[in-house]
């Protein structure tokens, strides 16, 4: 009865692979996000879509690219990993409105390790 | 643009005793503020939030914190820490009405007994 869940919870790949990785939340939410967690664990806003729609994407190179199939539902793929894509992705949820229920809920993360 | 300030990156701290974590922001305009825990291994789990009112703020597992607009600052409390609480915790800002979180780089909370 996840409310946010990502798969794989882990992915070990080597360079140059194509990888994807799944995210779905059934919190009935408009919004989901793509957040990176670096090795230093700093965590960094990559996509932001809202009812399908790009609405954030924070410089991140093109080998990235979020797709989401339906609100519920955001997929992230990379293409011709790198080492430096090494990291921890979360993908997160909110609803777009001004509320109690106003916050982010994350999923348990994706350990992406190139080698 | 937004930033987030925790200077601490590591506060050690006994069990039962109270602890501090500290978290500056910069933004020019109006924000709301976020307190996030990871525990290993896991995902973020919210523990409070500021979005407007009252300055204190009460989230879970006993944690609270003050909203201090003048100093910029989110400061988060408990007054008796437990073990279970050694995590690593994120402050996180957000423009008022746009949910993209500016995140600090986190504070590593270590509770000994």
């Amino acid at each position: 009865d996840t409310a946010v869940s990502q798969t794989p919870k882990y992915l070990v790949t080597q360079m140059g692979n194509d990888k994807s990785i799944k995210c779905e939340q059934n919190l009935g939410h408009d919004t989901m996000y793509w957040y990176k967690q670096d090795s230093k664990k700093f965590l960094k806003i990559m996509f932001s879509y809202n009812n399908k729609e790009l609405i954030i994407n924070e410089t991140v190179p093109n080998r990235f690219s979020p797709k989401s199939p339906d609100k519920a539902h955001l997929n992230l793929h990379i293409n011709s990993l790198e080492l430096g894509d090494s990291a921890v992705y979360f993908c997160a949820s909110s609803q777009e409105h001004l509320g109690r229920e106003y916050e982010a809920f994350f999923g348990q993360g994706t350990r992406l390790t190139v080698v | 643009a937004q930033s987030v300030t925790q200077l601490d990156s590591q506060v050690p701290v006994f069990e039962e005793a109270p602890v501090e974590l500290r978290c500056n922001y910069s933004s020019s305009v109006s924000v709301y503020l976020f307190w996030y825990v990871q525990y290993p291994n896991q995902g973020l789990q919210l523990l409070l939030k500021y979005l407007s009112g009252s300055t204190l703020v009460k989230g879970i597992n006993g944690f609270e914190a003050e909203f201090n607009k003048s100093q910029t600052s989110f400061h988060l409390r408990k007054p008796s820490v437990h073990i279970s609480d050694t995590a690593e915790y994120f402050c996180a800002v957000s423009r008022t009405g746009f949910q993209k979180l500016v995140f600090g780089t986190g504070t590593r909370l270590l509770v000994s007994p």
